[in-house]
């Protein structure tokens, strides 16, 4: 079946530099979408690709997704302090699948 | 624009106990969704809803959950009877509703955490 590997697990950053989490596929994903959740919170949207090679951005946070529809990543430029939290790809048609996410610690 | 609601926010129960969660959609949105969160870990889909049909609970345990959504509005998940391994966290979520054509882009409510001892 189709699996989607979430990585890294755990990123421990000081404030200001980069951060990436990436979500790789065994199989080509019609679209996939990227939430984060702050600590005791919900799942957020942030974004969602649809198109093969498609990159978006919203301010300091950049979306890819792969050439091949099979990979997407999300990074974060500079980070700061609010950016702590889990960050999950999800996937899918109607019903989502969710990645295991990436947990982000910034230390300032 | 109110946000999805979610009640209670924190139950405490004893196994073998019953157990329900209430959720009110954002207005309009046709499509509902309970997922089951455990600590360290992405959302679970429980069940889907499509309007008042339940188009995908593939994922429910059917022997001790159960949903509605009843006039395809509010939603209850109720589990009868609670076991340890049920502690997590419930969250409902709804879109607008890519079956209709609309966006599937899912709202999060805050969830239901739910601890069994």
């Amino acid at each position: 079946g189709q699996q989607v590997m979430q990585i890294p697990q755990y990123q421990h950053v000081q404030e200001g530099e980069d951060f990436t989490t990436y979500c790789n596929s065994s199989t080509t994903l019609s679209n996939i979408q990227w939430y984060k959740q702050r600590p005791g919170g919900h799942p957020v949207f942030l974004i969602q690709l649809v198109k093969s090679g498609e990159v978006k951005k919203q301010k300091r946070l950049t979306f890819q997704f792969g050439e091949a529809k099979k990979n997407s990543s999300l990074h974060i430029t500079a980070t700061q302090t609010t950016d702590v939290g889990t960050y999950f790809c999800a996937w899918g048609t109607y019903k989502y699948i969710f990645g295991t996410g990436t947990r982000l610690k910034v230390l300032a | 624009e109110a946000g999805v609601v979610q009640s209670p926010r924190y139950k405490i129960i004893e196994k073998k106990q019953p157990v329900a969660f209430w959720c009110n959609p954002i207005s309009g949105h046709n499509t509902l969704y309970w997922y089951l969160q455990n600590l360290g870990q992405g959302p679970e889909l429980l069940i889907r809803y499509e309007n008042e049909e339940a188009v995908d609970d593939s994922q429910l345990p059917k022997d001790r959950f159960s949903a509605e959504r009843l006039k395809g509005v509010d939603s209850t998940l109720k589990i009868q009877p609670a076991e340890l391994g049920d502690s997590a966290v419930y969250l409902c979520a709804s879109s607008p509703g890519a079956f209709s054509g609309r966006s599937d882009t899912q709202y999060f409510g805050p969830g239901t955490r739910l601890t069994v001892l």
